[in-house]
């Protein structure tokens, strides 16, 4: 069964960083691509950018100045790092593989 | 970057209507077009993929069309369980980009 959870600190100061990490079960980070994709609170959704099986990465032009994405294939994991975070980064952060999708994790920004 | 212009913002519909969502995309995606449902505090859920394909366990009253650059997702007899967002993403070529979104809501 696939399955992906996020996880992260839930409350980060403006000009901090983010790191997040997604972790997958049910299949291999070699064979499939995983997304974020975030979410700010009564807005729209926001691909962010992939990590391909391969390992390679692609990002949101306007994310790609302070956003990484990398992972560890040993622990099925993904990470991902945004630095220099603003109020407007506060939303909700999914991983997602094909059709599956993480339940979520809230980040807010707030001093 | 490829821009996928969707419209309605909102849809008020009634139950048992008709109901068509559109993008548009800015540059040839192909069929490289996906559509999603996320209902209020819930992750989303892909209902079309390959622009007419429907996925796993959605009702066929969902269906997904392609005319030229315009992409369609009609739901052909509303029911109550419909009422959600839904949001169209291309995924022809990096970065993707998702559909300003469409919030559809009982009349």
């Amino acid at each position: 069964q696939v399955q992906l959870k996020e996880s992260g600190p839930g409350l980060v100061q403006p000009s901090q960083t983010l790191s997040l990490t997604c972790t997958v079960s049910g299949f291999s980070l070699t064979s499939y691509n995983v997304h974020w994709v975030r979410q700010p609170p009564g807005k729209g959704l926001e691909w962010m950018g992939v990590i391909w099986s391969g390992g390679n990465t692609d990002y949101n032009s306007a994310l790609k100045p302070r956003l990484s994405i990398s992972r560890d294939t040993s622990k099925s994991q993904v990470f991902l790092t945004m630095n220099s975070l603003q109020t407007e980064d506060t939303g909700i952060y999914y991983c997602n593989r094909n059709s599956a999708w993480g339940q979520g994790t809230l980040v807010t920004v707030s001093s | 970057d490829i821009q996928m212009t969707q419209s309605p913002s909102s849809l008020p519909a009634s139950l048992g209507d008709r109901v068509t969502i559109t993008c548009r995309a800015s540059q040839d995606i192909g069929n490289y077009l996906r559509w999603f449902q996320q209902k209020p505090g819930k992750s989303p859920r892909l209902m079309i993929y390959g622009a007419t394909n429907l996925a796993a366990g959605v009702p066929s009253r969902f269906s997904g069309s392609r005319s030229g650059s315009d992409y369609s997702l009609t739901i052909s007899s509303l029911e109550s369980e419909d009422m959600a967002d839904y949001y169209c993403l291309q995924s022809k070529e990096s970065p993707y980009t998702f559909g300003a979104g469409t919030k559809l809501e009982l009349k």
